[in-house]
């Protein structure tokens, strides 16, 4: 069984701050990583991909991959009310699906 | 990022009745599509994988009888949820892949209430 596990949360964050959110995978043979942000009632869209060990920046955000601990995580700097929303880690091996974590839930305080 | 269509944006229908829903991929080839199924506060849930002229690949305990899905082109699948019943509303959502990196790019979904 392939997991992606996360943090439901919910996790709160001043505006402004760093929010930091985590995930974890099972399957060693994992070989790309995404962030989607998905609104309530809203279907996912995708915030970046990344591939390599070490940080990928876009933005504000930025994706960091481990795969020697199986860990991915993905840091939003300068948070904004707009950001609160629910994000999935999704991770995939060498096939066409993506296996997608439940979600952490932010919440980002004015 | 790529774009993916899907059509009807939310749908009523009554017990018993088929339900056809479109999703597009408006400026890519998309040589996979996946469907999703979420119900509320949960997690997206995979149902089936198509790739484009040929069968998909239901997921366990998928009914592919009920849930018959049709890849007829690089652009187009199709999703028809047969002889629906109220425990299948859910929100259904197709995603596209072939894009760049192979990621998925999600349609807006589709809101199914069955009556």
């Amino acid at each position: 069984q392939k997991e992606v596990e996360q943090n439901s949360g919910p996790l709160s964050v001043p505006e402004g701050a760093i929010a930091s959110l985590n995930c974890t995978y099972s399957d060693r043979g994992s070989q790309s990583f995404f962030w989607y942000r998905q609104y309530s009632g809203k279907s996912p869209e995708l915030i970046m991909f990344i591939y390599s060990n070490g940080d990928k920046e876009d933005g504000r955000f930025t994706a960091q991959l481990n795969k020697a601990s199986q860990y991915v995580s993905l840091l939003i700097r300068d948070s904004q009310p707009s950001d609160s929303a629910t994000y999935l880690c999704a991770v995939k091996d060498s096939g066409y699906a993506l296996n997608f974590g439940k979600g952490t839930s932010l919440l980002v305080t004015p | 990022g790529a774009v993916v269509s899907q059509h009807p944006s939310w749908v009523i229908c009554k017990s018993g009745t088929s339900v056809k829903i479109e999703c597009r991929s408006l400026d890519f080839q998309a040589t996979t599509m996946f469907w999703y199924r979420q119900f509320p506060k949960q997690s997206l849930m995979l149902m089936a994988t198509s790739n484009e002229g040929s069968k998909a690949t239901y997921e366990q305990g998928v009914e592919k009888d009920k849930f018959l899905i049709n890849h007829a082109s690089l652009t187009l699948s199709t999703l028809t949820v047969t002889s629906a019943h109220p425990e299948d509303s859910s929100f259904y959502i197709c995603s596209g892949g072939g894009g760049v990196g192979d990621t998925q790019y999600f349609g807006p979904g589709t809101r199914l209430t069955v009556l």
